[in-house]
């Protein structure tokens, strides 16, 4: 089956950008996802990519594929205290449910 | 608003009882998903189902039972079976293959049980 795999750990300081990756093993993944997970709460989708792009920014947030290299990329830049968080990345066939990674914690250095 | 709604928040269960976490969505979404997340362990899926009146084990259903008799409410009972039930358990929805194509699962607040 699907695997998605993270590293577990990223400290950064503020205002620094922060950069997580994920590898995925099933290339007919289709959609690509990022997930926020704050303290005690659920997963907030944070932003998508289809398998037919290399790019998408949304703000502060950049997400970048090489569907080459199965691999994922989350880029936040001017990192802050509030994006301390774990973030999943998540892949999809669309039709098929949603294969998660373990996640990884952000945190942020004041 | 449309969302999702697990209930309670926090719930305290004795060992040998059987516990009903609550799930409820209103964004008229075909599928539900129950998954239990554990410290270091991301997320794993307990049952899901794609329409009402079925519904499929995922990765670690024993000690688990679910029910989708209303396209809304897809509970979750933890059974005395369920040897480390202590976890945060979260339930998600969506429609596969929507509109949008995207069919990203849309996720509740969360149900922490503890086990005394």
């Amino acid at each position: 089956g699907e695997d998605v795999e993270q590293s577990l750990f990223l400290s950064v300081r503020e205002g620094d950008s922060s950069v997580i990756n994920c590898t995925y093993t099933d290339s007919s993944s289709t959609y690509l996802y990022w997930y926020k997970q704050e303290p005690g709460a659920g997963l907030q989708l944070l932003t998508y990519i289809f398998s037919n792009m290399d790019m998408k920014q949304d703000q502060r947030l950049t997400v970048l594929l090489n569907k080459k290299d199965k691999h994922l990329s989350l880029r936040i830049a001017d990192t802050q205290t509030g994006d301390s968080a774990i973030y999943f990345c998540a892949v999809s066939g669309g039709y098929q449910k949603v294969t998660f990674g373990i996640g990884t914690k952000l945190q942020v250095i004041p | 608003d449309g969302g999702i709604t697990q209930s309670p928040k926090y719930l305290f269960r004795k060992e040998g009882q059987n516990v009903t976490l609550s799930c409820e969505q209103n964004l008229n979404h075909d599928a539900m998903y129950w998954y239990r997340q554990d410290p270091g362990q991301g997320l794993r899926l307990i049952y899901y189902s794609q329409i009402v009146n079925d519904f499929q084990k995922g990765d670690i259903a024993e000690g688990y039972s679910v029910s989708r008799e209303k396209k809304e409410s897809f509970p979750l009972t933890v059974t005395s079976a369920q040897k480390n039930p202590t976890a945060f358990y979260l339930c998600a929805s969506n429609t596969p293959g929507s509109g949008s194509g995207r069919g990203e699962q849309f996720f509740g607040p969360g149900t922490r049980l503890t086990v005394l």
